[in-house]
């Protein structure tokens, strides 16, 4: 299984862009990285997923490496809200494999 | 779009009975939906997978005959604690892939707090 890497955690000026770094350096050709989150005590929300190409969508964008064995995850004007631990997963087959994750403290 | 829901949120239990959970997928159909378990201040473990009209399949060292998974339509799959003992008090958290548009993606429900007394 292709394995990923992420700072334990990290903070962030609320109102500022949150860059989240993620090594998946094993991550095989056919494999999607895909980005969900969790806030306490909640269920894990899905952000954004792409295989090498750079993604967009009202969340998050998503910038994957040339090489593919490292992604970033940007949330472009953190908020409170997006205080959470926040997954980086290389899928394989149709299984997500959750690690520790980043968890993300945006402050005030 | 893309909702999940599961009931109920919270649920206390005596040792020894056995606790349904259900996972709805409100607004898709979901031909599959998985089932995990986390523990305090771990991440989350898949347990098993269940697909519409047939048996689930279980992760290794899960036991099928203690966690009773029933996926009867394609917008409802129940996990069945049976006699529940306090190890397996977790936050239980079900998600489901759409049949249709975004196939390849995991919504997950809010989760089922299950504590055995």
């Amino acid at each position: 299984d292709a394995k990923t890497t992420q700072p334990t955690s990290m903070d962030c000026a609320e109102g500022r862009a949150a860059n989240l770094p993620c090594n998946h350096s094993t991550i095989s050709g056919n494999e999607y990285v895909y980005w969900y989150r969790q806030i306490h005590s909640q269920g894990p929300q899905y952000i954004i997923h792409g295989l090498k190409n750079n993604e967009t969508n009202e969340m998050a964008s998503l910038i994957i490496t040339e090489d593919r064995k490292s992604s970033t995850l940007i949330l472009p004007h953190a908020t409170l809200r997006d205080t959470a631990v926040y997954y980086c997963i290389v899928r394989v087959g149709y299984k997500l494999s959750f690690g520790a994750g980043t968890t993300v403290t945006v402050r005030a | 779009g893309a909702v999940v829901s599961q009931h109920p949120s919270r649920v206390i239990c005596k040792s020894g009975t056995s606790v349904k959970i259900e996972c709805r997928s409100l607004d898709f159909q979901a031909t599959t939906m998985f089932w995990y378990r986390q523990f305090p201040k771990q991440s989350l473990m898949l347990m098993a997978t269940s697909n519409e009209g047939s048996k689930a399949t279980y992760e290794q060292g899960v036991e099928k005959d203690k966690f009773l998974i029933n996926h009867a339509s394609l917008t409802l799959s129940t996990l069945t604690v049976t006699s529940a003992h306090p190890e397996d008090s977790s936050f239980y958290i079900c998600s489901a892939s759409p049949a249709q548009g975004r196939t390849d993606t995991q919504y997950f429900g809010p989760g089922t707090r299950l504590t055995v007394l």
